[in-house]
């Protein structure tokens, strides 16, 4: 089953807008969140990542909001550009094993002008 | 540095047959994975190592094998393909940052198509 839920599937946003995107996850021995972003024809590429002891990461636009209580985290893209338009991914990984990485099942943005 | 390439980068095949993807690295990185991309489905981890000559399954391992001889390289194998596998194939590798952090660097994809 997916370990890590993902919504919206697609969303549309105008130009100087907020996007946010939400993820929320069952297993409590995650404690790494990254989120990837991936353009048309790209591979994903690490955007900016948490950790569980902080609530909030602010990376210029980008911005992860963590609620430990819920197992919910979110990213929001604050004045979004069209060269924001592309897939992000959340995901997940715990300090055990490989670190594998559990990945959430995409959402599309696209950003009007 | 070239990072994470892969080849081919595209490929068609007919049922039953075989092929090897082909993924390297040159930022000596340990941990190298392959995951599979299909709609609405997200990144699925195929099968993983830790290091030369170990490998391990993720969560999708079935039809597939990998080999890793060479710390660089990381091969995927499919030896009898079935419409199912046709997906977009990505390589990617990464070092333990410590304290579990895991960032991947992710290879420009396979997109493979079996009829």
């Amino acid at each position: 089953q997916q370990q890590v839920k993902q919504s919206p599937q697609s969303l549309i946003v105008q130009k100087g807008g907020i996007s946010i995107i939400n993820c929320a996850y069952e297993n409590t021995a995650f404690d790494y969140f990254p989120w990837y972003q991936q353009f048309p024809g790209k591979g994903p590429a690490l955007l900016i990542a948490i950790r569980p002891d902080v609530s909030e990461k602010k990376e210029g636009r980008f911005t992860i909001s963590f609620n430990k209580s819920a197992k919910q985290f979110s990213l929001h893209i604050m004045d979004s550009q069209p060269g924001d338009s592309a897939t992000y991914f959340c995901a997940a990984s715990m300090k055990t094993g490989a670190n594998n990485l559990f990945f959430g099942t995409g959402t599309r943005l696209t950003v009007i002008p | 540095n070239a990072g994470v390439t892969q080849t081919p980068k595209f490929r068609v095949l007919k049922t039953g047959q075989s092929m090897t993807l082909l993924c390297a690295q040159d930022m000596n990185h340990e941990y190298m994975y392959w995951y599979r991309q299909d709609p609405g489905m997200g990144l699925r981890l195929i099968h993983y190592s830790v290091g030369e000559g170990t490998t391990a399954k993720g969560e999708v391992p079935d039809g597939y094998n990998v080999s890793r001889l060479k710390k660089q390289n990381f091969l995927l194998g499919l030896e009898s393909a079935a419409p199912s596998q046709t997906s977009v194939y990505f390589c990617a590798s990464s070092y333990l940052q410590g304290q579990g952090y895991n960032e991947q660097f992710f290879g420009p994809g396979t997109r493979l198509t079996v009829l």
